[in-house]
């Protein structure tokens, strides 16, 4: 039974590429979260979304940043034209009912912007 | 604003004895607070919750205690072990629209002495 898995793991983007980051929920679970973890601070919430819809994304940048999560396949968290400010560890997790609080984390994807 | 706060950054504690973690939040509307743990390059691992109707809940090593009056919470490890070693965040989630989305502390190392 995997848990959350995140890929890839470390990446590294010039300022103004594209960086995209995926997030397998476990099995059977079908609410993923997206959260930030720059340096020295705590996580914060970006995005909440169910298979094909975005419930929540009132933690995310207006500009640059999107997320889905479609029917088939891994959620994808997007964001184009990286700046060095975007550099984080971005952690998916992942529920099973939309009530739960039984999220599980994913081991997080680095993102480095040089 | 930080709505969730760990005044500690961080703790060291001698192994067999005990480790209090504080946590004081702001926000009234907080029905659910969770404890999680994190290791260097990990995701968070979720140790134990508690509801807010509730005042005290216990897992083996692991108690939580919720003043709600005082809008404080606190994990108290005991006997501490050197493996209890990580970077402990305290969370809350509220009743919004059930969105168990979590507002999270910028965490407490806990360094466990052999």
């Amino acid at each position: 039974n995997a848990g959350v898995m995140q890929n890839p793991r470390h990446l590294v983007r010039r300022r103004g590429q594209e960086a995209r980051l995926r997030c397998s929920p476990m099995k059977g679970h079908s609410h993923v979260y997206w959260y930030r973890q720059l340096p020295e601070e705590g996580l914060k919430f970006m995005v909440y979304l169910q298979k094909e819809n975005i419930i929540d994304e009132s933690g995310m940048p207006k500009e640059r940043f999107s997320a889905e999560f479609p029917k088939e396949g891994p959620s994808i968290l997007r964001i184009q034209q990286v700046v060095r400010g975007d550099s984080a560890a971005y952690f998916c997790a992942s529920s099973p009912d939309r009530g739960g609080h039984g999220y599980t984390f994913g081991s997080g994807t680095r993102l480095t912007v040089v | 604003d930080q709505q969730v706060k760990q005044n500690s950054p961080s703790l060291s504690v001698q192994e067999g004895r005990i480790s209090i973690l504080n946590c004081d939040y702001t926000n009234s509307m907080f029905d659910y607070f969770l404890w999680y743990k994190k290791y260097p390059a990990e995701g968070p691992t979720f140790l134990i919750s508690i509801s807010s109707i509730k005042d005290k809940n216990e897992d083996g090593r692991f108690t939580v205690f919720l003043n709600k009056s005082a809008k404080h919470l606190s994990l108290h490890i005991v006997p501490s072990q050197p493996g209890d070693s990580a970077v402990y965040f305290c969370a809350a989630s509220g009743q919004a629209g059930n969105n168990r989305k979590l507002i999270w502390g910028l965490g407490t190392s806990l360094a466990v002495n052999p």
